[in-house]
């Protein structure tokens, strides 16, 4: 069965940099979330989408910004990244707007240096 | 704003044994309740989600129960295995549906083969 497909699964930015990640929802998933998981912390969730409208905000740094397309795929967008901003970043899809239980994909781990 | 904390936050039990991980949330006006299972540095599995009319689901050798009155969840493993090694996380959704969830600080349990 499809899954949650994140690319690029990790990368390494420098301070100040820009990065860009992906999220593939699974086939007929209308909603999207964006969760950061800092290194020994539980996941903190980020942002959240539904039928391409924002539908809930977390702890999202003004830094940061994201999407969902007509396709419904999703992108996360970070600029003049910090230390601290590394951290494994997951997304999850779900249909209904969250009704069913979200599936998580394995996550992109961004190493800003 | 809820909190959920998981204790203990680490757990060694020899294979074969049954175990009980916990979890308490501070909001107990929850829709449902999710259990994760999360690998080093691997993405979020799903183990099972118990809606907040229910007291218990079951899958395999994992029971979830769920007490919505005093803010309190738990996940039996029966007859553990090595691959059963891994962080366990619970998690609560702000409100209807699945968006916003607020994870548990997570057991690390180790299976002792």
């Amino acid at each position: 069965a499809a899954g949650v497909i994140q690319s690029p699964r990790h990368l390494i930015k420098e301070k100040r940099e820009t990065a860009t990640l992906k999220c593939y929802p699974i086939p007929r998933h209308d909603t999207v979330y964006w969760y950061q998981q800092g290194p020994g912390q539980d996941p903190q969730f980020l942002i959240s989408f539904y039928e391409k409208m924002q539908s809930d905000k977390g702890s999202i740094p003004d830094r940061f910004s994201a999407q969902q397309f007509s396709d419904y795929h999703s992108e996360l967008n970070m600029s003049s990244l910090e230390l601290g901003d590394s951290a494994l970043y997951f997304c999850a899809s779900s249909s209904q707007r969250g009704a069913n239980s979200p599936f998580f994909g394995p996550g992109t781990r961004l190493t800003v240096l | 704003k809820q909190e959920v904390t998981q204790i203990p936050a680490a757990l060694s039990v020899p294979e074969g044994e049954n175990l009980v991980l916990n979890c308490s949330f501070t909001d107990s006006a929850i829709y449902n309740l999710q259990w994760f299972r999360q690998d080093p540095g691997k993405g979020l599995t799903s183990l099972l989600l118990i809606q907040s009319s229910q007291r218990e689901q079951t899958s395999g050798r994992l029971n979830a129960s769920l007490d919505k009155s005093s803010g309190r969840s738990t996940l039996y493993i029966a007859a553990s295995q090595p691959g059963d090694s891994a962080t366990y996380l619970c998690a609560v959704p702000k409100n209807f549906g699945n968006e916003k969830l607020t994870f548990g600080t997570g057991t690390r349990l180790t299976i002792i083969p």
